[in-house]
């Protein structure tokens, strides 16, 4: 079984200030996908980025970046420079299993960036 | 281009009731996901098609909930008897293969069972 967890219900961020997001996830596959989305208030889920489990390279789209630590089983999401528009709710997920395509996703994390 | 389209956007239904809720994925994409996500959680799994047929569909809760995809475009979400524990965000994305990573997600069907 896949599991992730979101220790983290709620965080607040200075306007411009970097943001880290953490995810520990937990299965017994050796090649899986790691993923977070963000979810306005609108409630539409917006991909952000990917990691793969053989990835030696931790994944960066633009401001946000995944630190991977693998041995810690932790994918934890980097936000640098925050701009108000980045607060939302934002979930890590999973995807692992031999032909498995669902997601598995984790309880999220609401952030706030102050002005 | 267009993205994910879900048709009703809001849904009130009485204990009991049938109800259908409709997803278009975006053009060309031949994966097509439902996920349920209930207030304060991420989503959950429901069913996965790999063009028209189910390719897993392990999420599904009981027997009462039960989607198609006949033509491999538009798929049907159908719950049968619904229960106040159905009440609950239904998500439909969709995703160009089999191999892609990224899942494209719909505005959801807001369901709500009195």
């Amino acid at each position: 079984a896949q599991k992730i967890t979101q220790t983290q219900p709620g965080m607040f961020v200075q306007e411009k200030e970097a943001v880290t997001l953490d995810c520990t996830y937990d299965t017994s596959d050796q090649s899986y996908g790691l993923f977070w989305y963000k979810q306005p208030s609108s409630g539409e889920m917006i991909f952000l980025i990917y990691q793969g489990s053989y990835d030696e390279q931790n994944a960066t789209e633009g401001r946000y970046s995944l630190n991977f630590q693998k041995a810690r089983k932790s994918a934890n999401l980097v936000i640098s420079a925050s701009q108000l528009g980045d607060s939302a709710m934002y979930f890590c997920a999973m995807r692992a299993g031999t032909g498995r395509r669902a997601l598995t996703f984790g309880s999220g994390t609401r952030l706030q960036v102050q002005p | 281009g267009a993205g994910v389209s879900q048709t009703p956007s809001n849904k009130v239904t009485e204990k009991g009731k049938y109800v259908e809720l409709r997803c278009d994925p975006i053009s060309g994409h031949t994966a097509l996901y439902w996920y349920r996500q209930s207030l304060g959680q991420g989503p959950e799994f429901l069913i996965y098609f790999q063009g028209t047929g189910a390719a897993d569909d392990s999420g599904l809760p009981n027997d009462r909930f039960f989607a198609v995809r006949p033509e491999g475009s538009v798929s049907t979400l159908k719950i049968q008897r619904t229960e106040r524990g159905d009440s609950a965000v239904y998500l439909c994305a969709s995703s160009l293969n089999r191999g892609a990573h990224e899942q494209y997600f719909g505005p959801g069907t807001r369901l709500t069972v009195t």
